[in-house]
C-alpha cells in the first residue's frame, strides 16, 4: 500500500526566505502527484499537478520537482511572502489518491 | 460560479442520528470522491464514483451510502452517527487530466 510521508511537520521563516517542502513516496508506480494548498477551515486548492513522464512544472513563484525512482517530489516556493501561510498536501495518484499529512508553513512578515 | 459545491458547510447533530452531505459540480467531470479529513488533517479517500457509478468503496462502515442521482452530484449520506465520524468531509472531482478539484468541506460535528 502506497505511503506518504511530508517533512517537516511545521516549518517557520521570515519573509522574503525561499523554502523547500518534501514529499516522499513508497511506491514508485503513479500516474502524476499533485501539491495542495489548505488554509484554515478551507477547501484544498490545486497547485500544481506534475505527471509521472515529466520532473518539473512551475507556476510564479511555485516549482514542484518529481523523481519517481526514488520516491521524492518537492514544492520550492521562492521569496515566501506571508500569505504563503499555509497547510501544503502532497497527493500521489496510483490506483487512487494517496495524501500526505501536510506542512504547515507560517511565513513571518 | 464555484465549480464544486457542498451543503451544508456546517452540521452539528446527536449521537444516533442519520443526515446527508450533498455534492454537485458543474465541471463535466465524469468522476468523484468523497473524502474524510480526521483532526490529525489526515485526509482519506472514502468512496470513488466514475459516471453515477462506485469504481472505488474504502474501508468504510456500511452506514455510509453514497448516492450519485445525476454525474452532477454525489450525496453521502450517514446512519446512527457516532463521535467517530466527526471530521471534515470534502467532495473532489477528477479533471481529463488528472487533476483533482475540491470542495469546501463540510464540518460534521457529533455530539
Amino acid at each position: 500500500k502506497q505511503e506518504v510521508t511530508q517533512i517537516p511537520a511545521a516549518l517557520s521563516v521570515p519573509e522574503g526566505e525561499n523554502l523547500v517542502l518534501n514529499c516522499s513516496f513508497t511506491d514508485s508506480a503513479i500516474y502524476n502527484l499533485q501539491w495542495f494548498r489548505q488554509d484554515p477551515g478551507k477547501g484544498l486548492t490545486s497547485l500544481l499537478l506534475i505527471q509521472s513522464s515529466q520532473r518539473e512544472q512551475t507556476s510564479g513563484r511555485l516549482n514542484a520537482s518529481l523523481d519517481k525512482s526514488s520516491g521524492r517530489s518537492t514544492l520550492y516556493i521562492a521569496a515566501s511572502q506571508p500569505g504563503d501561510s499555509a497547510t501544503y498536501l502532497c497527493a500521489a495518484h496510483g490506483n487512487q489518491f494517496y495524501f500526505g499529512t501536510g506542512t504547515s508553513l507560517t511565513v513571518i512578515p | 460560479d464555484t465549480a464544486v459545491s457542498q451543503t451544508p458547510k456546517y452540521l452539528v447533530t446527536q449521537m444516533g442520528n442519520d443526515k446527508s452531505i450533498k455534492c454537485e459540480q458543474n465541471l463535466g467531470h465524469d468522476t468523484m470522491y468523497w473524502y474524510k479529513q480526521d483532526s490529525k488533517k489526515f485526509l482519506k479517500i472514502m468512496f470513488s464514483y466514475n459516471n453515477k457509478e462506485l469504481i472505488i468503496n474504502e474501508t468504510v462502515p456500511n452506514r455510509f451510502s453514497p448516492k450519485s442521482p445525476d454525474k452532477a452530484h454525489l450525496n453521502l449520506h450517514i446512519n446512527s452517527l457516532e463521535l467517530g465520524d466527526s471530521a471534515v468531509y470534502f467532495c473532489a472531482t477528477l479533471g481529463l487530466g488528472n487533476e483533482q478539484f475540491f470542495g469546501p468541506g463540510t464540518r460534521l460535528t457529533v455530539l
